[in-house]
This record gives structure tokens, C-alpha cells and sequence, in this order.
């Protein structure tokens, strides 16, 4: 993937986890970064948009971050229905302004 | 509410087309971009391409330029996504995605499976 993420992160209920994302000035530089949770069977769902902002009913122990080149999700008082996959989404301009994808992280409640 | 609801599933033989339509409601159609991303099993998320309802104008990802054509048809307010010379390696869950103003996409399609068969 164009993104990079770590495949796989736990964390116990109630703790803190932070999802990366690493691009580059072509991607993350310069465009806005949003990221997407999808429980298991079905279809993702916008859990960031614009870096930073949450979507009306996204809880606020969801918040986002970006930095540069490189961008962040970060869960706090992690619950159960928090496990899902977690995707960052960006633009390329080398890719002629095609959408780009990182390669997803699993996140499991211990 | 704004939804989008995509055809049913499909099976097909290697070689041949199919054509995924994706009907938007509770919104102005002409307003925002389609998004198309495919998911095959187990992997991750895979960009394919967006149109522009308003002008039809579309913008393909390399990797399936020359076998993928976004459309619309305005009187039904629906997407179309037609893949061609399908290949095994193209049985996924194919989802629409409204692309909103901050170029996100929100909210998306339930998915519709294709299954390639050889």
C-alpha cells in the first residue's frame, strides 16, 4: 500500500491505542487524511475526516491527528466494539490525484 | 437519510463484464462525486476511481484504467461501475461511496460481491 500502518495492535479495555499512517510530501503532504473503521462483514464507515474531525456520532475517544508527511488515530478507553479494522485514506498527486489506502489495522480488545 | 444501495451479487466467468449499480437517495445526486473501492476477501481496501455525476467526467485508478467505466444514469439518481476482462484475482466486495466535501467518503454502500469463477 501506498500508506503504511502496523498490520495488528491490541490494547485492554480502557486503555489508549494509536494507529499510524506514513506517507509521503506526494500523499500525506498534501492532502487531508481520513480514516475509516470496518467491523467484521460489514462496510467501512467514516471514523475521521479532514485529519481531525469527527462526523456527527462518532464519539470523541476517537480523534486524529497528522504531522508532515505522517498521520495518527488514536482510541482512548478502548471497548469491545472498538475491535474492527482501522484504514487511513488519502490523495497522490504522482497517482494523478487518485485515492490512495493504507493497508489496514486490526485492532483486538484483550 | 442519505443511503446508498448497490445491486445484488454477481457471478461471473473469467474474461467476461459485469456492471455494479449503485443507487443514491436522501441527497441531491448531481451534488458530489461516486467513489468506487473493491475489497477482496480477507485484504484491504483498493481505490478504483470516481465520477462526477454533474459532468460525467472520471478519473481512474492505473490499475484498472482500460477495463473499468464509471457511469450514471440522472432520471433514477444511480452509479454505475463496469469492470471488463474480469480475472479470478477480481472476485471482491465492490462498494460506491458518496465523496464529500472534505473529499471523504461518507456514507457508503452496503457492498456487492463478485465472484469470478474460471
Amino acid at each position: 500500500s501506498v500508506l503504511t500502518q502496523p498490520p495488528s495492535l491490541s490494547g485492554a479495555p480502557g486503555q489508549r491505542v494509536t494507529i499510524s499512517c506514513t506517507g509521503s510530501s506526494s500523499n500525506i503532504g498534501t492532502f487531508d487524511v481520513h480514516w475509516y473503521q470496518q467491523v467484521a462483514g460489514a462496510a467501512p464507515k467514516l471514523l475521521i475526516y479532514g485529519n481531525n474531525n469527527r462526523p456527527s456520532g462518532v464519539p470523541d475517544r476517537f480523534s486524529g491527528s497528522k504531522s508532515g508527511t505522517s498521520a495518527s488515530l488514536a482510541i482512548t478507553g478502548l471497548q469491545a466494539d472498538d475491535e474492527a479494522d482501522y484504514y487511513c485514506q488519502s490523495y497522490d498527486r504522482s497517482l494523478s490525484g487518485s485515492g490512495v489506502f493504507g493497508g489496514g489495522t486490526k485492532v483486538t480488545v484483550l | 437519510q442519505v443511503q446508498l444501495v448497490q445491486s445484488g451479487a454477481e457471478v461471473k466467468k473469467a474474461g467476461a463484464s459485469v456492471k455494479v449499480s449503485c443507487k443514491a437517495s436522501g441527497y441531491t445526486f448531481l451534488s458530489y462525486d461516486i467513489k468506487w473501492v473493491r475489497q477482496a476477501t480477507g485484504q484491504g481496501l483498493e481505490w478504483m476511481g470516481w465520477m462526477n455525476p454533474n459532468s460525467g467526467k472520471t478519473v481512474y485508478a492505473q490499475n484498472f484504467q482500460g477495463r473499468l467505466a464509471l457511469t450514471r444514469n440522472l432520471s433514477t439518481n444511480t452509479a454505475y461501475m463496469e469492470l471488463s476482462r474480469l480475472k479470478s484475482d477480481d472476485t471482491a466486495v465492490y462498494y460506491c461511496a458518496r465523496k464529500d466535501g472534505f473529499w471523504s467518503a461518507d456514507p457508503w454502500g452496503q457492498g456487492t460481491l463478485v465472484t469470478v469463477s474460471s
